[in-house]
């Protein structure tokens, strides 16, 4: 199985501030990881895949790099409809999600 | 429009077992891949399985073979998931989730998501 370590697990902001969030594969999956966002009570949304391509409709204050085993996600200036938990999945095998960073706006 | 709609909440003693449904409406049943995701009470997003709902072949995370079982009505164009021997553990909503590609397993799920399944595992 593959590992997928987020982090940190949780972090506080302010609304403009520039969040990066990051996430580690146990070996390397090349660039098939995707990012979902999840606020409380809802099913998750897909923000990036394929490493770093925008899904269609979310910002683009959203953005996502990396390959092999490091990757990231940033949000370039926070907003508040942007709290809630971020995941990181690997679909290089059959998938698995990192444990997620809680994102709070101060 | 796509619809994924999930039966009921459940509650069940440990050790049994759960069949948790999830109709499909608005596109060609047989074309997408359907996945389950779990999620306990604030934890994390967790894999469980998918199937091709063209062939009725099925995936499963390695925590949960043996325990998973996939099949599908395609008259109805619903997919079930059927879980054993239940522990508390097993407390958790349930989601299916309609991969986004097109005849092929992408393992993105994108826009369509069933409401989830709240299951609850107590003596």
């Amino acid at each position: 199985d593959i590992q997928m370590t987020q982090s940190p697990s949780s972090l506080s902001a302010s609304v403009g501030d520039r969040v990066t969030l990051t996430c580690r594969a146990s070996q390397s999956v090349s660039t098939y990881v995707n990012w979902y966002h999840q606020k409380p009570g809802k099913v998750p949304k897909l923000l990036i895949y394929g490493a770093s391509s925008l899904q269609s409709g979310v910002p683009s204050r959203f953005s996502g790099r990396g390959s092999g085993t490091d990757f990231s996600l940033t949000i370039s200036s926070l907003q508040p409809e942007d709290f809630g938990t971020f995941y990181c999945q690997q679909t290089y095998s059959l998938p698995s999600f990192g444990g997620g960073t809680k994102v709070e706006i101060k | 429009q796509v619809q994924l709609m999930q039966s009921g909440a459940e509650v069940k003693k440990p050790g049994a077992s759960v069949n948790i449904s999830c109709k499909t409406s608005g596109y060609s049943f047989t074309s997408y891949y359907i996945h389950w995701v779990r999620q306990a009470p604030g934890q994390g997003l967790e894999w469980v399985s998918m199937m091709n709902p063209s062939g009725g072949s099925a995936k499963y995370a390695p925590k949960f073979q043996g325990r998973a079982s996939l099949t599908r009505d395609t008259s109805t164009s619903t997919v079930y998931l059927h879980l054993s021997s239940l522990q508390s553990e097993d407390t958790a909503m349930f989601y299916c989730a309609r991969d986004s590609g097109f005849a092929v397993a992408t393992f993105i799920l994108d826009d369509y998501w069933g409401q989830g399944t709240l299951v609850t595992v107590s003596p």
